[in-house]
């Protein structure tokens, strides 16, 4: 079974305080995942990496950077946390990014309180 | 138009029925397609993908998709409260480009 797992299932920080959320997974994939859900909003991606060290902005990349050192971690990092910024934050995983292999593994998620 | 739609419920059914959720979805380049299950607070779970056109049956659940119609389907048989959650779409237009409907909320009364 795939396992994904996340540092912290909550987590509240003050505004403009730097944040750090971690994902680690245990599938040898090759794709990770960080996207937020907010209640009407959907799922929406903030930014994914294909391979160590490379990353690719998605949709909301705004006030997010990422860190990707070691194939099995990838790290979300919260610059200057805002109050914008609470929301419940998944991690995913994928083996690869083509039809039959492209099936994203998620982690428990975060639910991430900015004050 | 949004890029994968559902309705978003809340759709209810009573135990034992049909549970018949719909999806369509706007890129006809799409080439995969997902339905995760998502109970309250959680975070999704991967029910079923399905690449090709027709059905696809897993237990009580099946998948239905029409590529020409950009259409795509989930019918949960037999329907149990259990099943009661938030169901998501999800369609992978090409290598990683993943896009998620905002989600249809089963309730299944006992």
């Amino acid at each position: 079974d795939v396992k994904v797992t996340q540092s912290s299932r909550y987590l509240v920080k003050r505004t403009g305080e730097k944040v750090f959320l971690e994902c680690v997974q245990d599938m040898d994939h090759e794709n990770m995942f960080w996207y937020r859900q907010d209640p009407g909003l959907g799922l929406r991606l903030i930014y994914f990496s294909y391979d160590v060290k490379m990353k690719e902005k998605g949709d909301i990349p705004e006030g997010y950077s990422v860190s990707r050192e070691k194939k099995e971690r990838f790290s979300l990092i919260l610059e200057s946390a805002s109050t914008n910024q609470t929301s419940m934050y998944l991690c995913a995983s994928s083996l690869f990014g083509l039809a039959g292999s492209d099936t994203q593994y998620f982690g428990p998620g975060t639910r991430l309180t900015v004050l | 138009q949004k890029e994968v739609e559902q309705n978003s419920g809340p759709l209810s059914v009573p135990e034992g029925a049909i549970a018949s959720l719909n999806c369509t979805y706007s890129d006809r380049g799409s080439q995969s397609f997902f339905w995760y299950r998502q109970y309250s607070g959680k975070s999704p779970e991967l029910i079923m993908s399905i690449y090709s056109n027709g059905d696809k049956e897993d237990g009580r659940f099946t998948a239905q998709l029409n590529k020409a119609s950009q259409y795509v389907s989930l019918l949960i048989r037999d329907s149990q409260p259990s099943d009661s959650a938030t169901y998501l779409c999800a369609v992978n237009l090409y290598n990683n480009d993943m896009r998620f409907g905002a989600g249809t909320r089963l309730t299944v009364k006992p």
